[in-house]
């Protein structure tokens, strides 16, 4: 069975820091890892998609590693505002199959 | 706003009822996903349809159907509804495969009494 595991579950930090979650994922077969930002109230919306082993993709503050040999992806805030408040999913797909969901990491930020 | 639409957004019925979720893709999309959210799951995947032909499937059961149609809306059909399928049923759509990014609808909230 197929899992993508992320951690921590949850994080607070305070306004200014730096944080950065993991998402683990099977390393056979890989085909593409996505990140997405799912605030409360609202549907998931996508960060990045990345394909290639070594990708760096950057949006903002956000910016997302990917290692598809030893089958982890990195997402890195930096200076974390309030408004980064919000579960940070990763989904992971092999070539031919639908997406696979982790359970997210929450992360709140106090002003 | 991602551009996909979903309705209705809550939907409170009985069990044994019958439920039929609607979804209409970002303009120039092909291909329609669902997924379940239930409590303290992540994001399951149902099914997905591309250019009106099922491509996909996930942990859909037997009691759950899905079509769409040559407008290229979606709608995925719940009966004999339990309480356990009460959840939040997104529908997400992406030009063509699943490397894509999905843009997802705001989602439908189920409850089931």
């Amino acid at each position: 069975i197929l899992n993508v595991e992320q951690s921590p579950q949850s994080l607070h930090v305070q306004e200014g820091d730096s944080t950065n979650f993991t998402c683990s994922f099977p390393s056979s077969n890989f085909y593409a890892l996505h990140w997405y930002r799912w605030e409360t109230a609202k549907s998931p919306e996508a960060l990045f998609v990345m394909t290639l082993n070594g990708d760096e993709k950057k949006k903002g503050r956000i910016s997302a590693t990917l290692n598809t040999k030893e089958g982890y992806s990195y997402l890195y805030i930096k200076g974390s505002q309030p408004e980064d408040s919000a579960t940070y999913l990763c989904a992971f797909n092999q070539a031919g199959t639908a997406l696979i969901f982790g359970k997210g990491t929450t992360l709140s930020v106090s002003s | 706003d991602s551009g996909v639409t979903q309705t209705p957004k809550h939907l409170i019925t009985a069990t044994g009822q019958r439920v039929t979720l609607r979804c209409s893709p970002r303009s120039g999309d092909l291909s329609v996903y669902w997924y379940q959210q239930s409590l303290d799951q992540g994001l399951q995947f149902l099914i997905q349809y591309y250019n009106g032909e099922e491509r996909a499937k996930g942990n859909i059961l037997e009691r759950f159907s899905a079509q769409q149609f040559p407008d290229l809306h979606s709608e995925l059909n719940l009966s004999s509804l339990e309480l356990g399928d009460s959840a939040l049923y997104f529908c997400a759509s992406s030009e063509d495969s699943s490397q894509e990014t999905q843009y997802f609808g705001p989602g439908t909230r189920l409850l089931v009494l």
